[in-house]
């Protein structure tokens, strides 16, 4: 079974553009996780997606947003990008909803300039 | 508020010896654990997990302790090996969080030759 991809993995974008980041889960998985990994913060918990709506959210600015589609593929978008925004975006992937074993992918890193 | 950290940012074992991570979570109320592995370039890699009705669970070359009137938790790896370098780790889940992981700030294993 194939694990949970995510695209683009490299990005650059300057500060004030936006970026839409993709992940598709392993299959048959419903649930889509999104995490900030930065050197100062560590893992920090985006939001969470089952059935194509939004179940849990972390303590990110509305910049940050996402959705899920009918096929359970989830995209996030960022708004208005800030220096601070640049880190290693991270996609897990769960059966179920709130589903404690998570399956991450590779992460897309972003920096902004 | 809930928090999980990592006693040390770094620890460094000679191959074949035995690794023990620490953690520590400030949440009682914190019903599950998970220990994660995350190699250079790779997203976390699910290791073993623990809810928090049990004390010890074994998996291949990994063990997990966890000792609630502390708030204390522990990865052991048996054996350790060249290919255990990595990143490690934990993060416990509040149910009432809507089961949402929080990670600690992991700790860098490095195995010697």
């Amino acid at each position: 079974k194939a694990g949970v991809t995510q695209t683009p993995r490299y990005l650059i974008k300057t500060r004030g553009q936006q970026v839409t980041l993709s992940c598709s889960p392993i299959s048959g998985h419903r649930s889509v996780s999104w995490y900030q990994q930065t050197p100062g913060q560590g893992l920090q918990f985006l939001f969470e997606y089952f059935s194509e709506t939004q179940r849990n959210k972390g303590n990110f600015p509305g910049r940050f947003s996402g959705r899920q589609f009918s096929n359970s593929r989830s995209e996030m978008n960022v708004s208005t990008l800030e220096l601070g925004d640049s880190a290693l975006y991270l996609c897990a992937s769960s059966f179920g909803q709130g589903a404690y074993e998570q399956y991450f992918g590779p992460g897309t890193r972003l920096t902004v300039t | 508020g809930e928090s999980v950290g990592l006693h040390l940012p770094t620890l460094s074992v000679q191959e074949g010896d035995n690794s023990i991570i620490n953690c520590a979570y400030s949440n009682s109320a914190s019903d599950y654990f998970i220990w994660y592995k995350q190699e250079s370039g790779k997203g976390p890699q699910f290791i073993i997990d623990i809810r928090s009705n049990m004390d010890k669970r074994q998996g291949q070359r990994v063990t997990v302790l966890l000792n609630k009137t502390v708030k204390h938790l522990s990865l052991q790896i048996a054996a350790t090996q060249p290919g255990d370098s990595a990143v490690y780790f934990c993060a416990d889940v509040f149910s009432g969080s809507a089961r949402q992981l929080t990670f600690g700030s992991g700790t860098q294993l490095t195995v010697l030759p």
